[in-house]
């Protein structure tokens, strides 16, 4: 069983909030990804990680920001909420190589 | 990262019947990783192809790597309900991306 968190599994929140989605693995992964996926559709990556204090953009664009302080830890912020931010997003983690990714159970983000 | 194209984007097959998904590249791959993904859940993890025309079996599932290593196919016999899904296929690079994936329903 995979040990990686996500939370709120469920968001909604009006336009213009600030707002941070957590996510946490206990697997000692260095490799972390953030994906946006709309119901039914594909997986895109926004933001990946290959380490502490290693940040870089996927290859959709995203407004989101997110950091990595902490190996275990890879939060992901939007400055101001919009309905356009409306999605599912998935976090994921993988292991030293390019081994399996393990997913959190997603956050399903609503902006009204 | 490098890309592929999956097809079909849906399936529709009647429970039992036989499905095959496949995902192809412009590029050699080294490795090719495929996911499932049920409706509403997460991507799991299923299987990982590394060698030139390599077959791997998961019970009633059967992947393949193409000798050349541009393309990939999941095919399964007798599809069951618990079938459905989406399945991805992706080049297992740094980054991770996935094909756009195919829908798979059964009808009873």
């Amino acid at each position: 069983e995979a040990d990686i968190y996500q939370t709120p599994r469920y968001l909604v929140i009006g336009t213009g909030k600030k707002i941070t989605l957590e996510c946490s693995q206990t697997m000692g992964h260095d490799k972390m990804y953030w994906y946006q996926q709309d119901p039914g559709m594909e997986l895109h990556l926004i933001h990946y990680s290959y380490g502490v204090n290693s940040t870089e953009k996927g290859d959709l664009s995203s407004e989101s920001t997110v950091s990595r302080i902490r190996t275990e830890h890879f939060p992901l912020t939007l400055e101001s909420a919009r309905p356009s931010h409306t999605s599912q997003y998935l976090c994921a983690s993988s292991g030293f190589g390019n081994t399996e990714a393990f997913f959190g159970q997603g956050t399903r983000l609503t902006v009204v | 990262g490098q890309q592929v194209m999956q097809i079909p984007q849906y399936q529709h097959v009647q429970e039992g019947e036989d499905f095959t998904t496949y995902c192809n590249s412009s590029t050699t791959l080294s490795n090719i990783q495929w996911y499932k993904q049920r409706p509403g859940g997460h991507p799991v993890f299923l299987i990982q192809l590394v060698k030139s025309g390599e077959v791997k079996k998961q019970k009633r599932l059967t992947f393949q790597f193409g000798e050349a290593k541009k393309n990939s196919s999941l095919h399964i016999t007798a599809t069951q309900t618990t079938d459905v899904g989406t399945y991805f296929c992706a080049p297992r690079d740094d980054k991770i991306i996935f094909g756009k994936g195919t829908r798979l329903h059964i009808l009873p």
